[in-house]
């Protein structure tokens, strides 16, 4: 039972395009989402989180949105760049116990 | 530097041997967690400690994994009897508490190879 899902295993975008990263999540309970860059051979990054009593959350280039009653959240990137090719990993939490279920990733290309 | 670190990087074993997974976490992390990450997959949780008791060890696949952190800092995830389908990423992250939407710091994990 895949609780928070990505749909979309890759993604490619121009230099200087957005990026919108989508991920669905099946378990209401849920009160927190968070973002996560991941380079080969490195462990994950955290990029951005959101909590489930907001509907977004900016962070320089990176804004995340929750859309509750859809259960689906999306990471935005404007304007993309090539550092920012790598794996994108949505991830949830909930309760008082931080452990984390995360997506099955989406590779995000971005080219000059 | 200041991160979580993990040895080894890489590690290759036989089928049926133990092994023993090693995870730094930042100074005064109080939580820790492990977490499994299959090819092509994203990470799946295994146990989480906070300071050396661990509350919640669910993921953990069968009764040859086990973990411990006795002494709330340095933690070792093992592998007994090992079979290919152990192979994987096994990464450790800690955190200065367990609360949820807390950032967790990840380690860069070790590959296990089971042969």
């Amino acid at each position: 039972d895949q609780q928070v899902k990505q749909n979309s295993p890759s993604l490619s975008v121009q230099e200087g395009r957005i990026s919108i990263l989508n991920c669905d999540y099946t378990n209401s309970m849920f009160d927190y989402f968070l973002w996560y860059k991941k380079y080969p051979a490195e462990g994950p990054t955290f990029l951005i989180s959101i909590s489930s009593i907001k509907d977004k959350n900016e962070d320089g280039r990176f804004t995340v949105f929750l859309n509750k009653s859809a259960k689906h959240l999306s990471l935005h990137i404007v304007p993309s760049q090539p550092g920012d090719s790598a794996v994108y990993f949505c991830a949830a939490s909930a309760g008082n116990t931080g452990k984390l279920i995360f997506g099955q990733g989406t590779t995000l290309q971005v080219k000059p | 530097g200041a991160g979580v670190s993990q040895s080894p990087r890489y590690k290759v074993a036989k089928r049926g041997q133990d092994v023993a997974l090693r995870c730094d976490p930042i100074s005064g992390h109080v939580s820790l967690f492990w977490y499994q990450q299959a090819l092509g997959q994203g990470p799946e949780f295994l146990t989480y400690f906070q300071n050396e008791a661990q509350l919640d060890k669910s993921g953990l696949p069968s009764d040859r994994f086990f973990a411990e952190r006795p002494e709330g800092s340095v933690s070792t995830l093992k592998i007994q009897r090992t079979q290919q389908e152990d192979s994987a990423v096994y990464l450790c992250a800690s955190s200065l508490d367990g609360t949820s939407g807390i950032e967790q710091f990840f380690g860069p994990g070790t590959r296990l190879t089971v042969l």
